[in-house]
């Protein structure tokens, strides 16, 4: 069985351009969810899709972000225009159960570095 | 939030059996408690889920004492390839908000030969 992808696993890219983080989930599994590790820090929620719509994206940290989630698939995380803040290392999880506490699968992460 | 409390390293050696404890004193009545494993350049691996008493599985044992205000992780002969970072996490496993799935610093496990 697959498991969730994470595409590309490096990105470098010059403040104000443009990037597009992309996340295939595992198979059937309706939840998705976005997190990023800033500066070292701790692992931080961002937002939180069940099948193709928004279940939570208060972890958001401004309107730069958009997330979304085609069909109840894949999803996307674009960062327009990128700040140097944004450098760190975006993951993407998976499950099937009903709540975030349940067994996540994650991906290997997006390592963004805006330069 | 449950907030929770781990050592932020540990050093073992090759074959020795690892505890790692973590603390949540404010636990609430639905709260449950689970620990990753995260390698380097890695997202982290669920390893063990409990709510109380003991929980075994083929990676890992979780112990809960019975007021549930902290919980051990027990690793058996660990390897070298056991040096990881190890998340303790509490929350509501069904009703729980995303949001609150908090990782915290975790703690450093260095496994020596």
């Amino acid at each position: 069985e697959a498991g969730v992808t994470q595409f590309p696993s490096h990105s470098v890219i010059e403040k104000g351009q443009t990037v597009t983080l992309r996340c295939d989930p595992i198979s059937g599994h309706d939840n998705l969810y976005w997190y990023r590790r800033v500066m070292g820090k701790e692992i931080k929620f961002l937002l939180h899709f069940v099948k193709e719509s928004k279940q939570d994206e208060s972890g958001m940290p401004n309107n730069r972000f958009l997330a979304e989630r085609t069909g109840g698939t894949y999803s996307t995380l674009k960062v327009q225009p990128a700040e140097l803040e944004d450098s760190g290392v975006y993951f993407c999880a998976s499950s099937s159960g009903t709540g975030p506490y349940e067994k996540l699968f994650f991906g290997s992460g997006t390592q963004l570095s805006v330069l | 939030l449950a907030k929770t409390t781990q050592p932020i390293s540990m050093d073992s050696y090759e074959g020795q059996e690892v505890n790692i404890t973590c603390s949540h004193n404010n636990i609430a009545t639905n709260d449950y408690i689970t620990w990753y494993q995260q390698f380097p350049s890695q997202g982290p691996r669920f390893i063990i889920q409990g709510y109380k008493t003991k929980v075994t599985n083929e990676v890992a044992s979780l112990f809960i004492p019975a007021d549930r205000k902290s919980s051990t992780l027990s690793l058996p002969r660990v390897s070298l390839s056991d040096t990881a970072v190890y998340y303790c996490l509490v929350g509501d496993v069904f009703s729980g908000s995303a949001r609150q799935l908090t990782f915290g610093s975790g703690t450093q496990l260095t496994v020596l030969p």
